[in-house]
């Protein structure tokens, strides 16, 4: 099976743009997650998605946003991009809940905002 | 709110000296814990989950509910295991997001 692809893998943005990530799931899976990861934070949550449904949010402001599409593929975006956005953004799949089975991570984009 | 606590930013340790990376958690119920790993130039993937109670590449955990830990150990550290390792809890009720820790860079000393 094919793993988790996310694109771009690489972007640069400039402060107040806003930015589309795309993630495709491992077939069959249903469960989308969205993770922030920065060196000083670690992973922090952003959104979870199951059968087009969002279950869960993280803390994150509003200009973080999400959807799961019927073939499961998942998109987030960000408005109005500031500094402190740059990270790497993990998408994560899992057939199931999160939270009983294991996720399996794609390599991220790499997001640069200047 | 269920909280994950990975107190060392960096371990070092040398090659064949025993190994453990501290997890400690913050939660009332009754949790489910897993430890992931990140390879150079890798995906982050899976190590193993207290529930299955297994030893993965010579690592183990135990869940010790007294003390809310759930440390990661391996007798003799092997130069491979060099790595990001998280620690991720989630409740046990299910349809809940994994919260990560901010995780420990192991570094095997040759």
């Amino acid at each position: 099976k094919a793993g988790v692809t996310q694109t771009p893998r690489y972007l640069i943005k400039t402060r107040g743009q806003q930015v589309t990530l795309s993630c495709s799931p491992i077939s069959g899976h249903r469960s989308v997650s969205w993770y922030q990861q920065t060196p000083g934070q670690g992973l922090q949550f952003l959104f979870e998605y199951f059968s087009e449904t969002q279950r869960n949010k993280g803390n994150f402001p509003g200009r973080f946003s999400g959807r799961q599409f019927s073939n499961s593929r998942s998109e987030m975006n960000v408005s109005t991009l500031e500094l402190g956005d740059s990270a790497l953004y993990l998408c994560a799949s899992s057939p199931g809940t999160p939270s009983t089975g294991e996720l399996f991570f794609g390599e991220g984009s790499r997001l640069t905002v200047l | 709110a269920q909280r994950v606590t990975q107190p060392e930013k960096l371990l070092s340790v040398f090659k064949g000296a025993p190994v453990e990376l501290k997890c400690n958690y913050s939660y009332s119920g009754s949790p489910e814990l897993f430890w992931y790993v990140q390879y150079s130039r890798q995906r982050l993937q899976l190590l193993l989950r207290h529930i299955s109670r297994e030893s993965i590449k010579g690592f183990t955990a135990d869940l010790n509910k007294g003390e809310t830990s759930f440390h990661l150990k391996k007798p003799f550290a092997q130069e491979e295991d060099s790595a990001m390792y998280y620690c991720a809890l989630s409740r046990n009720s299910g349809n809940t997001p994994l919260v990560f820790g901010k995780g420990t860079r192991l570094s095997v000393i040759a």
